[in-house]
């Protein structure tokens, strides 16, 4: 099956930093990838959809400035997490759609982000 | 908008059968998918259903009633090694495109 490469997969970080994380596609190309957002032991929460060389679409009440993303290639996918706060600590989390029969969704690896 | 609704947790034995029912609200449904996800990894695909009825693989079933926004995910012969959560998934085009929305999840443990 396909795979997606995300890095890292942990990072602790001060409040008022950004932090980056990248999502590479591997042996397909991507044109779309979603980014997730996953509290302890709660479900999976959109944020956005990136889109390759368009800008991302992002849910309702997500801020945009705060959750860059960028998706400039077919095989990569970027969230940049600007001004971390404590409260932005989570489970960042992306997958690339597999559109045909199954629908299925390929999932990276995810990123613990821990702000100080 | 899209709503899910699933239990959030279930218990079973070894060897017993489950089932994860999920039920949906959604505009612009396109099909329910099913995912496991193991306490600190990543979610992982298990079935998809876009029409009405039944879909085995393996030990796992996945049903869907499009009528009733309803479907469930059966589990046969439990396994310690399923003790994990499972969500339900619903693919839905809006405005902004396809998209998957997952519901809260339901967390399994299997006792020996």
């Amino acid at each position: 099956g396909a795979v997606v490469s995300q890095h890292p997969s942990w990072v602790i970080c001060k409040s008022g930093t950004s932090v980056k994380i990248e999502c590479r596609s591997l042996d397909f190309q991507a044109t779309t990838m979603f980014w997730y957002r996953q509290f302890p032991k709660q479900s999976l929460m959109l944020m956005a959809t990136s889109n390759e060389g368009s800008k991302a679409t992002y849910e309702q009440g997500v801020e945009k400035d705060k959750f860059l993303i960028n998706h400039a290639s077919l095989t990569l996918s970027t969230l940049t997490v600007t001004s971390a706060h404590p409260e932005d600590s989570s489970f960042y989390i992306c997958s690339a759609p597999e559109w045909g029969r199954n629908e299925k969704l390929f999932f990276g690896s995810g990123t613990q982000l821990s702000v100080l | 908008g899209q709503s899910l609704e699933q239990p959030s947790e279930v218990t079973a034995v070894e060897g017993a059968i489950v089932q994860i029912n999920c039920t949906y609200q959604t505009s612009g449904f396109y099909g329910l998918s099913w995912y496991q996800q193991h306490d600190g990894g990543a979610p992982t695909f298990l079935s998809y259903n876009a029409l009405d009825g039944l879909e085995e693989t393996g030990r796992f079933s996945s049903f869907l009633s499009r009528s009733d926004s309803y479907g469930y995910l059966l589990l046969q012969e439990l396994q310690m090694k399923d003790s994990a959560s499972y969500f339900c998934a619903v693919r839905d085009r809006d405005t902004g495109g396809f998209k998957t929305i997952f519901g809260a999840g339901t967390r399994l443990f299997v006792k020996a």
